[in-house]
């Protein structure tokens, strides 16, 4: 069964960049037909899809944190990565990394780390 | 950019039928996937592909499609099942994901 556990810092100061990383346990992030995706969840609010990247190095963003998102993956760790830069307060939630799944055209999370709270604060 | 709408709250009482619906304009084209969410915990896949339940989700959970609409129903709902819900998706093309803002289950 796959696991999925983020870790990085916890604390971030604003206008600096956010970096995450989640680590894969139980399979090869390589194998298989899977997106690799990060959500977050600002305390109290609703999920927000952040992006995705496929094992090959496609990514796709959402639009509106698209100027401020990279997501990479290093096969060899089997994790793949999230930098966020020019924090603000807004940015503060839990982080969670997620394996997607591909149904037609769209996909399906059934696969979630259990989340990394990341608060911007000075 | 493309939303999808949920109710933000449905009480129900023990043993009745809960019903959440989630709207979007992109919903006949595209899957809706309903995610359940208890504090503190991670979501969980409760419904995929519009009707389809995952192995060890009970039977009382059921999902539906109508057009622009797509319901989640729990028959016979159960203290347990008081939770966060969540609906998702993708724009018409696929490419990005959206989660609607949520339903709040409360078991009376």
């Amino acid at each position: 069964q796959v696991q999925l556990q983020e870790s990085g810092p916890g604390l971030v100061k604003p206008s600096q960049t956010l970096s995450l990383t989640c680590t894969v346990s139980g399979g090869s992030i390589s194998s298989g037909s899977y997106y690799w995706s990060w959500i977050r969840q600002p305390a109290g609010k609703g999920l927000e899809w952040i992006g995705r990247i496929y094992t090959s190095g496609s990514t796709n963003y959402n639009p509106s944190l698209k100027s401020r998102v990279t997501i990479s993956v290093d096969t060899s760790k089997n994790q793949f990565s999230l930098k966020l830069s020019s924090v603000t307060a807004a940015d503060t939630a839990v982080y969670y990394c997620a394996r997607s799944q591909m149904a037609q055209n769209s996909e399906y999370f059934q696969h979630w780390g259990q989340g990394t709270l990341v608060t911007v604060s000075s | 950019s493309y939303e999808l709408t949920q109710p933000p709250s449905v009480s129900v009482s023990p043993g009745q039928t809960a019903r959440i619906t989630c709207s979007g304009d992109a919903l006949p084209k595209q899957y809706a996937y309903w995610y359940q969410q208890k504090p503190g915990q991670a979501p969980v896949l409760v419904i995929y592909k519009d009707s389809e339940r995952p192995s060890g989700i009970p039977e009382r959970f059921s999902g539906s499609s109508s057009g622009t609409t797509v319901t989640l129903t729990i028959s016979g709902v159960q203290a347990e099942d008081e939770a966060d819900y969540y609906c998702q998706s993708a724009d018409s093309s696929g490419t990005i994901v959206v989660f609607g803002g949520g339903t709040k289950l409360t078991v009376l």
